[in-house]
């Protein structure tokens, strides 16, 4: 099984900051897929961002971007220009590209508290 | 749309109650799963299910049944409910994609064992 860790439970940025959260994860797989997920204290799981294993380029969304590293197995998130309402708790996920039900496998997290 | 919806919000179950936690999705996905998420444990997948009728064991199913009479509808039962079953559930949809794009949650369940 497949199994991610990260590495920072808490985080601390100031606003308009960049903050970078760690990943890595461990499988024996060539094709799969990485997210970031945010969870505001809401509770509702949002998509931060998706990278594809099979593509080198690094995924970006706005102000979000990721560092893929496939040999080293590592996926971190940076957050540029940090705002008060990216505090949340951040998940990263793994999910197989093999049709083995594609459940998200999640570690444990990593909270983010953004000061003014 | 409602996209995925869980019912009840919050429960409060003493040791030994049983009770079924519902989960309906309107975005006619194949796969269904159900994750619980403790303080410090990210979210753990239960069971999950690639179709009506069919259902898997996760990485936590203990203490847990699940059904899934209706593409719709994907129900995790406790017969006999714990304090270590305390913990924040949720449910989740996927279409049958590698993608991973249309992974939609519900807005979880309380749920406190006493």
């Amino acid at each position: 099984a497949q199994t991610v860790t990260q590495s920072q439970p808490e985080m601390s940025v100031q606003e308009a900051e960049t903050v970078t959260l760690s990943c890595t994860y461990d499988t024996s797989e060539s094709d799969y897929y990485l997210f970031w997920y945010k969870q505001p204290p809401s509770r509702q799981m949002i998509l931060v961002i998706r990278q594809e294993a099979y593509k080198q380029q690094n995924a970006t969304e706005n102000r979000f971007s990721v560092n893929f590293q496939k040999a080293a197995k590592s996926f971190s998130l940076k957050i540029s220009d940090s705002q008060l309402g990216d505090a949340a708790m951040y998940f990263c996920a793994y999910r197989s590209a093999r049709d083995s039900g594609y459940a998200l496998n999640f570690g444990k997290g990593t909270s983010l508290l953004v000061t003014p | 749309n409602a996209g995925v919806t869980q019912t009840p919000k919050f429960r409060v179950l003493k040791t030994g109650q049983s009770m079924t936690l519902l989960c309906a999705q309107d975005m006619n996905h194949e796969y269904m799963y159900w994750y619980r998420q403790d303080p410090g444990m990210g979210l753990r997948l239960i069971h999950y299910s690639v179709g009506e009728g069919t259902t898997a064991k996760g990485e936590v199913p203990d203490g847990y049944n699940v059904s899934r009479l209706k593409k719709q509808n994907f129900l995790l039962g406790l017969e006999s409910a714990a304090p270590s079953q305390t913990s924040v559930y949720f449910c989740a949809s996927s279409p049958r994609d590698r993608d991973g794009y249309g992974y939609t949650f519900g807005s979880g369940t309380r749920l406190t064992v006493v």
